[in-house]
C-alpha cells in the first residue's frame, strides 16, 4: 500500500535530536492551522493545531509556531524517536469552513539511528 | 475506540466496474468527508456532508457519488471506475464544520486496471 508520499522532501534527523518541519501556507485569510502525521499505510493523525490569534502552541514533545507575516508554520518535535518516522503535513483553513481545508504535500521525517 | 472505520482496505477494479466504499464513525460527529490522496499531492476533498441528510461537492467530485445514510455512515460510490480513480481514499469526520479537528480513517487503496 505504499503509494503515498513519493517524491516528497525528506528531513533526516539523528535520534534524540530535535526536528523542525516547515510549511508555507497560501491564504493570508486562513485562521486555523493543523499539523498531521501520516505513517506508512495509515490515515493522517492529528498532532496539534493553532489558531491565528496565537504565535505558539505546545503539546507533548511538539510545538507549533505560526508567523502570519510571512505565512509560515513550523512543527518542532523534541527528542526525536524512531516512532516519529512518518510524513508530516500542514493544513490551513478558515474556521467556519472545514470543507475548505487546504492540505500541504508533506515532508518525510527519517530518523537516523 | 474505533473512531472512523472504512472498508474495504484494498480493492482492484476493472475499468467500468462499480463499487462502494463504506465509512462509519462512532464519535457522534455531524460532518463527514471523503478525500483522495495521490502521490506528490495533498489530500483533495471529493465530497462532504455537513450534517445528516446533506451532501456537497468538494474539489474533485466528478465520477463519484455519495450517500449520507445516517449520522454514522457516509458511503462513496464509483459508478464506472476509470484508471484515473486509482488512488488512496480516506473517509474523515469532525464534530462540525467549524474549526474542529478532523479525524481520518485508515484508508482504502483502490486500483483500477
Amino acid at each position: 500500500g505504499e503509494s503515498v508520499g513519493l517524491h516528497l522532501p525528506t528531513l533526516s534527523v539523528q535520534e534524540g535530536d530535535n526536528s523542525i518541519i516547515n510549511c508555507a501556507y497560501s491564504n493570508s485569510a486562513s485562521d486555523y492551522f493543523i499539523w498531521y502525521k501520516q505513517e506508512s499505510g495509515k490515515g493522517p493523525q492529528f498532532i496539534i493545531d493553532i489558531r491565528s490569534n496565537m504565535d505558539k502552541r505546545q503539546g507533548q514533545r511538539v510545538t507549533v509556531l505560526l508567523n502570519k507575516t510571512v505565512k509560515h508554520l513550523s512543527l518542532q518535535i523534541a527528542a526525536t524517536q524512531p516512532g516519529d518516522s512518518a510524513v508530516y503535513f500542514c493544513a490551513e483553513s478558515l474556521m467556519n469552513r472545514d470543507d475548505k481545508i487546504i492540505f500541504g504535500k508533506g515532508t518525510r521525517l527519517h530518523i537516523l539511528p | 475506540n474505533a473512531g472512523v472505520t472504512q472498508t474495504p482496505k484494498f480493492q482492484v477494479l476493472k475499468t467500468g466496474q462499480s463499487m462502494t466504499l463504506q465509512c462509519a464513525q462512532d464519535m457522534n460527529h455531524n460532518s463527514m468527508y471523503w478525500y483522495r490522496q495521490d502521490p506528490g499531492m495533498g489530500l483533495r476533498l471529493i465530497y462532504y456532508s455537513a450534517s445528516e441528510g446533506t451532501t456537497d461537492k468538494g474539489e474533485v467530485p466528478n465520477g463519484y457519488n455519495v450517500s449520507r445514510l445516517n449520522k454514522r455512515e457516509f458511503s462513496l460510490r464509483l459508478e464506472s471506475a476509470a484508471p484515473s480513480q486509482t488512488s488512496v481514499y480516506f473517509c474523515a469526520s469532525s464534530r462540525s464544520r467549524s474549526g474542529n479537528t478532523i479525524y481520518f480513517g485508515e484508508g482504502s487503496w483502490l486500483t483500477v486496471v
